[in-house]
C-alpha cells in the first residue's frame, strides 16, 4: 500500500523554466511533508519541507504547496537551473506521533540546457 | 561536524550468505533509520531505532535485522541473502524521531 506517490516517473524541462513535480498522499494523519534531492552515488538531501497549518512554503526558488483536501503537494523550482537535475522524493509523516518518514517513488528531473 | 558515515560504501556477496552494514549518525542525534531503495521502488522503510529501541518496522522479511549501540551507532543485518536483497541500502539520522533525517552515501550491495 504506497501511502505516498509520486505518479510521474520523469520530468523534463528547459533551464529557466519552472519545474513542477508533484506528489499524492492517503493517509490523512499525515501532517508534515518533505522533498528530498538525490544525486547519483549520494544520499537524499533535505530540500524543504511543509506543515499542515501551512499551504505554501518558500525557500529562495524552491516553493512548495499543500493542498489538504485533495491529499496533494507539489514542489515548484524557478527558474530551473541544470544541476536541479536528480531525482526528487517526497515524504510524509504524523509528526505528533510515532510515525516514520513514509518516501514516495521519486521523480527523475532533467533540465535541459 | 561530520555528516552520516556508512561504511562499506560498495558490497559484493554471494546468495546465501550474510552481511553487516555499519552506520555512524550525526554527533547528538538519537534516531536512526534504515531504507532499501531499488529501481522504481523508491526509498523502502526497513526500521527505525532510537536510543537502542527499535521504534518502527517496516514490511521486510525476518532475514533483515538492525541494532543500535549506546553511541547511537546502527548496525544493519540481512542473513541467508537473495538476489532481490541487491539495492542501495541508506541510513539517515535525526535528532528525534520524525525530525528532518540526514542521509548518508549508502552502501551499495550486489548479491550475485
Amino acid at each position: 500500500d504506497q501511502q505516498v506517490k509520486q505518479n510521474s516517473p520523469s520530468l523534463s524541462v528547459q533551464e529557466g523554466r519552472i519545474s513542477i513535480l508533484n506528489c499524492d498522499y492517503t493517509n490523512s494523519m499525515f501532517d508534515y511533508f518533505l522533498w528530498y534531492k538525490k544525486y547519483p552515488a549520494e544520499g537524499p538531501t533535505f530540500l524543504i519541507s511543509i506543515s499542515s497549518i501551512k499551504d505554501k512554503n518558500e525557500d529562495g526558488r524552491f516553493t512548495v504547496f499543500l493542498n489538504k483536501s485533495a491529499k496533494h503537494l507539489s514542489l515548484h523550482i524557478v527558474p530551473s537551473q541544470p544541476g536541479d537535475s536528480a531525482v526528487y522524493f517526497c515524504a510524509a509523516t504524523a509528526s505528533g506521533g510515532n510515525e516514520k518518514l513514509t518516501f514516495g517513488t521519486g521523480t527523475r528531473l532533467t533540465i535541459i540546457p | 561536524k561530520a555528516g552520516v558515515t556508512q561504511t562499506p560504501r560498495y558490497l559484493i556477496k554471494t546468495r546465501g550468505q550474510q552481511v553487516t552494514l555499519s552506520c555512524s549518525p550525526i554527533s547528538g542525534h538519537r534516531s536512526v533509520s534504515w531504507y532499501q531503495q531499488t529501481p522504481g521502488q523508491g526509498l523502502q522503510f526497513l526500521f527505525e531505532y532510537f536510543s537502542e529501541t527499535q521504534r518502527n518496522k517496516g514490511n521486510f522479511p525476518g532475514r533483515f535485522s538492525g541494532r543500535q549501540f549506546s553511541n547511537s551507532r546502527s548496525e544493519m543485518n540481512v542473513s541467508t541473502l537473495e538476489l532481490g536483497d541487491s539495492a542501495l541500502y541508506l541510513c539517515a539520522s535525526s535528532l528525534q524521531l520524525t525530525t528532518e533525517a540526514f542521509f548518508g552515501q549508502g552502501t551499495r550491495l550486489t548479491v550475485v
